[in-house]
């Protein structure tokens, strides 16, 4: 059972353009969720994260777009340059789950 | 600040071997979490250890274990391996349990099995 669905699996985009990321989850228990950022070679990076207690989160770039009745969240990132081109994981945590659940991750190539 | 190191970053054996993967925590950090990387299955969760006590297990077989030192740092091993064991395996540290805490990631140990 894939309790974090994340789509789409690949991404072009343009530069400057906005690279949205879409992510849905099952269990209502989930309280957290990051977004994870990972360039070949490395491990994943925390990049962003909310709770649900806010429906939006922005870090320059980067915002975080939550719906709890939907069980939906999204990372857009804004005016997108190719040092943004990596592989972005949705990942959520909660209830008496002490593990991140992964989505499946979307590669992001974001061409000059 | 180091961040967390892991050991080998490579590796290759062959069906049936076994292996030790070593992971050093952030300095201060307790918790260590293992994570398997895999190109179909995505990045899944192994274990977690807090104070040298398991908390947490994922849905793989006991082929897969480990442990953690007084001193934080953890072993991953895995025993009789199978081709499929081949993958990324990702180790992550935190200050506290890893509920709720931001979790940092070392760079992995790529593990091939031929």
């Amino acid at each position: 059972q894939q309790q974090v669905k994340q789509s789409p699996q690949s991404l072009i985009v343009q530069k400057g353009g906005i690279s949205i990321i879409n992510c849905a989850y099952e269990n209502t228990a989930f309280d957290y969720f990051p977004w994870y950022q990972q360039f070949p070679g490395k491990g994943p990076a925390l990049l962003i994260a909310i709770r649900p207690d806010v429906s939006e989160k922005k870090e320059g770039r980067f915002t975080i777009s939550f719906n709890k009745s939907a069980k939906q969240f999204s990372l857009h990132i804004m005016d997108s340059q190719p040092g943004d081109s990596a592989t972005y994981f949705c990942a959520a945590l909660g209830g008496s789950n002490y593990k991140l659940t992964f989505g499946k991750g979307t590669l992001l190539t974001v061409n000059p | 600040k180091a961040g967390v190191t892991q050991t080998p970053r490579y590796l290759i054996k062959t069906r049936g071997q076994q292996v030790t993967l070593s992971c050093s925590p952030i300095s201060g950090h307790r918790s260590v979490s293992w994570y398997q990387q895999t190109p179909g299955q995505g990045l899944q969760f192994l274990f977690e250890y807090f104070s040298e006590t398991q908390r947490n297990k994922g849905n793989f077989p006991g082929r897969f274990s480990g442990r953690q030192f007084s001193n934080s740092r953890s072993e991953m091993n895995v025993s009789t391996l199978e081709l499929g064991d081949s993958a990324l395996y990702l180790c992550a540290s935190s200050l506290e349990a890893s509920y709720r805490n931001e979790q940092f990631f070392g760079p992995g140990t790529r593990l091939t099995v031929l």
